[in-house]
């Protein structure tokens, strides 16, 4: 069965401090991975999708890698507005397009 | 472009009672997903409808089900609500056939089971 695994649960950042989110992940046949952020109470937003192991994706101050065995998102220099939950999920070859989540790391960047 | 859109946003119910939620999928997208998602959780997979069928399932109950229209939006009930049904519901939407695999998320719907 897929499954995703999410560390650090919770993570708090000063404004400027730079770190890495990890994502392992365990999956029959890796169709694809995605990362979305999700602020409390609304729907996750969708950030990147990465398809193959070397495979890495930017957007602002966020940077998205894969390995074979995990995903990293690295965040660069983060802002006060980076606070949010980051999602990882995979989608397997096991059928259709079912995505199984992680639980999610809880980010605060405080200034 | 409008984006995915839910209603209604909140929902208050008591057990044993029985709930709609209602998904219009983003513009140019045909196939809907639902999703579980508990406080503190990741969303977890409920169903996913194409051409107005069940495609795939997770393991939820059959209390769970779902319709989807020829308009492409759907329709998730749940009967027999019970307290651990309260959570926020998730509709995603992402074309088929494209072999797009994002899937983009509406804001939700927050059901609260007393």
């Amino acid at each position: 069965e897929d499954q995703v695994t999410q560390s650090p649960e919770a993570l708090r950042l000063q404004e400027g401090e730079s770190s890495s989110l990890n994502c392992s992940y365990t999956v029959s046949g890796l169709r694809g991975l995605f990362w979305y952020r999700q602020d409390p109470g609304k729907g996750p937003e969708f950030l990147f999708t990465l398809y193959s192991a070397g495979e890495e994706k930017e957007k602002e101050r966020l940077k998205a890698t894969l390995t074979k065995k995990e995903s990293f998102l690295h965040i660069t220099a983060p802002k006060p507005e980076d606070s949010a939950t980051y999602l990882c999920a995979v989608r397997g070859n096991t059928g259709f397009q079912k995505l199984v989540f992680g639980t999610g790391t809880r980010l605060l960047v405080s200034p | 472009d409008a984006g995915v859109t839910q209603s209604p946003t909140h929902l208050i119910k008591t057990r044993g009672q029985q709930v709609t939620l209602r998904c219009s999928p983003k513009s140019g997208h045909d196939t809907v997903s639902w999703y579980q998602q508990a406080l503190g959780q990741g969303p977890q997979f409920i169903f996913q409808y194409y051409e107005e069928e069940e495609r795939q399932r997770g393991n939820f109950p059959d209390r769970f089900s779902g319709h989807q229209f020829p308009n492409y939006s759907s329709e998730l009930n749940v009967n027999a609500l019970l307290l651990g049904d309260s959570a926020l519901y998730l509709c995603a939407s992402s074309p088929w056939l494209s072999g797009a695999d994002t899937q983009y998320f509406g804001p939700g719907t927050r059901l609260t089971v007393l």
